[in-house]
């Protein structure tokens, strides 16, 4: 059972160019998360999505960003139009249920974004 | 906004040595705490989910206690070995929607030196 697969692990992309990060759950899993990790900060919170619902997309930016899970298919966070504040890391998680008191999130190994 | 909070920052201990760090969270609406383990160029892993108040929870040298009514967590790892040199995450469960989220605190990066 492959663990949760994100792609590509590394990705350079130039100011003002669109940046497409997936993320592929652990089968069986219909709850996924993206955090993003800024240098020398902690992992913060940006969109929970079930399949083809989000459920919150409090953290994420209102312009440029935006995030699916798709029916079938891994789940893709989109950065359009590029600026070098969006250079981080990005990790997704997936669990089969809500994060809760029985279940937890198993995460992917993330995509390091860097903007030139 | 949703402040979870851990100290210290970093912390270096020598091979043998006990320590423990803390996670502070909001107290009201409790619902559950998850401890990860984050490894450099892994993924963070699970070590505990913590529900109840006065929970503790042991994996081999690592055990963790939670007081939810004054609002924190401590992990404690006894004998520390380099192999336990990675980042401690706590990560609080938030409502939104009818479900749960993360929250998480910055970390506390151990480093046991040999």
């Amino acid at each position: 059972n492959a663990g949760v697969m994100q792609n590509p692990r590394h990705l350079v992309r130039r100011r003002g160019q669109e940046a497409r990060l997936r993320c592929s759950p652990m089968k069986g899993h219909s709850h996924v998360y993206w955090y993003r990790q800024l240098p020398e900060e902690g992992l913060k919170f940006m969109v929970y999505l079930q399949k083809e619902n989000i459920i919150d997309e409090s953290g994420m930016p209102k312009e440029r960003f935006s995030a699916e899970f798709p029916k079938e298919g891994p789940s893709i966070l989109r950065i359009q139009q590029v600026v070098r504040g969006d250079s981080a890391a990005y990790f997704c998680a997936s669990s089969p249920a809500t994060v809760g008191r029985g279940t937890e999130a198993f995460f992917g190994q993330g995509t390091r974004l860097t903007v030139v | 906004i949703l402040n979870v909070e851990q100290s210290p920052q970093s912390l270096h201990v020598q091979e043998g040595d006990s320590t423990n760090f803390t996670c502070s969270f909001p107290s009201s609406n409790f619902y559950a705490l998850h401890w990860y383990r984050w490894e450099t160029a892994k993924s963070p892993e699970a070590l505990f989910v913590m529900t109840l108040n006065g929970d503790e929870k042991k994996k081999g040298r690592i055990s963790a206690t939670l007081n939810t009514k004054e609002g924190y967590s401590y992990l404690y790892i006894k004998g520390s070995q380099p192999e336990d040199s990675a980042t401690y995450l706590c990560a609080f469960l938030s409502p939104t929607s009818g479900t749960y989220k993360y929250i998480f605190g910055t970390g506390t990066r151990l480093k046991v030196l040999a």
